[in-house]
């Protein structure tokens, strides 16, 4: 059974930093790209950002460009999102989850609240 | 990149159908045959309900069926049920890793 789990979520103050990770089972995780997408409260999804299957290419959305990384470890099935310099407009769930072009498997998702 | 156009909400009775459409562009929706329905309900997590315009993923019910026209695709309900009311989002691949969603319909079930 295929499983995605994030962690990492919480509160945190406006310009700080916060570290996501997303632990996966149950497929060939080194063989797909994996991405994070995020929901603000009572909003739609918003793509995040994208790490293909070697980690050898990465893409951000606008609003995160220069500020958040994704990084994979394939040794142990984990996708990370880096957040650094986080604002207000951040505040969502975020989800990983899993495919480069059909992204087919999601994470239950982890809150991110930045608020001073 | 632009979101893709959603109406913002869409009804039926049970039994009825109803489709719901995601227009784009060339440069999406219209460019490349990788549009996917999620379902979402209130406090889950999206579920794919239909990748590549047309395939449904194992255990999806036939009741839910895509399709394409140009810079358009189109989610249909059929046979429409009480859990079947959600927020649906489209979403298309728009070439050099870029993806994009559309903002989400709100199907409600009479």
């Amino acid at each position: 059974q295929v499983q995605l789990v994030e962690s990492g979520g919480g509160v945190v103050q406006p310009g700080r930093s916060l570290r996501l990770s997303c632990a996966t089972s149950g497929f060939s995780f080194s063989d797909f790209g994996m991405r994070w997408v995020r929901q603000a409260p009572g909003k739609g999804l918003e793509w995040v950002a994208l790490i293909w299957h070697d980690g050898t290419t990465t893409y951000y959305a606008d609003s995160v460009k220069g500020r958040f990384t994704i990084s994979r470890d394939n040794s142990k099935n984990t996708v990370y999102l880096q957040m650094n310099s986080l604002r207000a407009e951040d505040t969502a769930v975020y989800y990983c989850a899993k495919g480069y072009r059909v992204v087919d498997i999601w994470g239950q998702g982890t809150m991110v609240t930045v608020s001073s | 990149q632009s979101a893709l156009t959603q109406p913002p909400s869409a009804s039926g009775s049970p039994g009825q159908s109803v489709t719901i459409s995601c227009t784009g562009t060339s440069s999406d929706v219209g460019g490349y045959n990788y549009v996917s329905w999620y379902q979402q309900h209130p406090g889950k997590a999206p579920k794919l309900m239909i990748y590549e315009v047309t395939k449904r993923p194992s255990g999806v019910p036939d009741r839910f069926s895509g399709s394409k026209s140009g810079n358009t695709a189109s989610l249909t309900v059929s046979g429409l049920q009480a859990e079947d009311e959600a927020d649906y989002y489209c979403s298309s691949y728009a070439g050099s890793n870029v993806g994009v969603f559309g903002g989400g319909t709100k199907l409600t079930v009479l």
